[in-house]
């Protein structure tokens, strides 16, 4: 298994284009997570999936779409990029949430620059 | 409300034992996790406390007190690879998925 695959893993971007972060999985999670971390602020959650055709806000959604259209996969969209998304993003993975003790995995993030 | 405080930064003599506190407030109480991330690396899974206790995995354990808001990480033996930041975890918040404190930066010295 590859676990949870992230590409990018570098990206420069200008203010104001778009971009899609990709995000797949091959172990058939239902849960799916995206977190940006950012120096004393720890990992924040931007968006969620409990399932294929199912998405969530997290704590700090602005300016970022989502969808899942399969299990597997879970891009991250920046609409229009600002300086602010300067930061790393993780995908995180779970086979379920319910589950409570079940732990998150992560991919090895992509790090964004936004001039 | 979540809020989940660990210290910023911590250092400790290879071979030692080091404590890494965190504190956590909930509206309500689901589990609390601690992940390790090396620098530039992804974060990855340590342990898992539900139940008031210790839990021991090897040269690493984890504590909780439910009654307290409180859990530590205990790593003994310590090696320079044990340098990284330690992340204190728990589901909640508005949607009552995993927060993340911001996390304890190790440092191992000779």
């Amino acid at each position: 298994n590859a676990g949870v695959t992230q590409t990018p893993k570098f990206q420069v971007l200008k203010t104001g284009q778009s971009m899609t972060l990709q995000c797949a999985q091959d172990m058939n999670h239902e849960y799916m997570s995206w977190y940006r971390q950012d120096p004393g602020m720890g990992l924040r959650l931007i968006h969620y999936s409990v399932g294929a055709g199912i998405t969530d806000q997290g704590e700090v959604p602005n300016g970022y779409n989502v969808s899942r259209s399969t299990t597997e996969d879970f891009p991250l969209r920046l609409l229009s990029a600002a300086p602010s998304q300067t930061s790393v993003y993780f995908c995180a993975s779970s086979y379920s949430m319910d589950r409570a003790n079940l732990p998150l995995h992560f991919g090895n993030g992509t790090r964004l620059t936004v001039t | 409300g979540q809020n989940i405080d660990q210290p910023t930064e911590m250092t400790a003599t290879e071979g030692a034992i080091v404590q890494i506190n965190c504190t956590y407030q909930t509206s309500g109480f689901n589990g609390l996790f601690w992940y390790q991330q090396h620098a530039g690396e992804a974060p990855t899974f340590l342990s898992y406390n539900v139940l008031d206790g210790l839990e021991e995995k090897g040269r690493f354990s984890s504590f909780l007190s439910r009654s307290k808001g409180y859990s530590y990480l205990l790593l003994k033996e310590l090696q320079m690879k044990d340098s990284a930041s330690y992340l204190c975890a728990a589901p909640g918040g508005a949607t009552n998925k995993l927060i993340f404190g911001t996390g304890t930066l190790l440092a191992v010295q000779p």
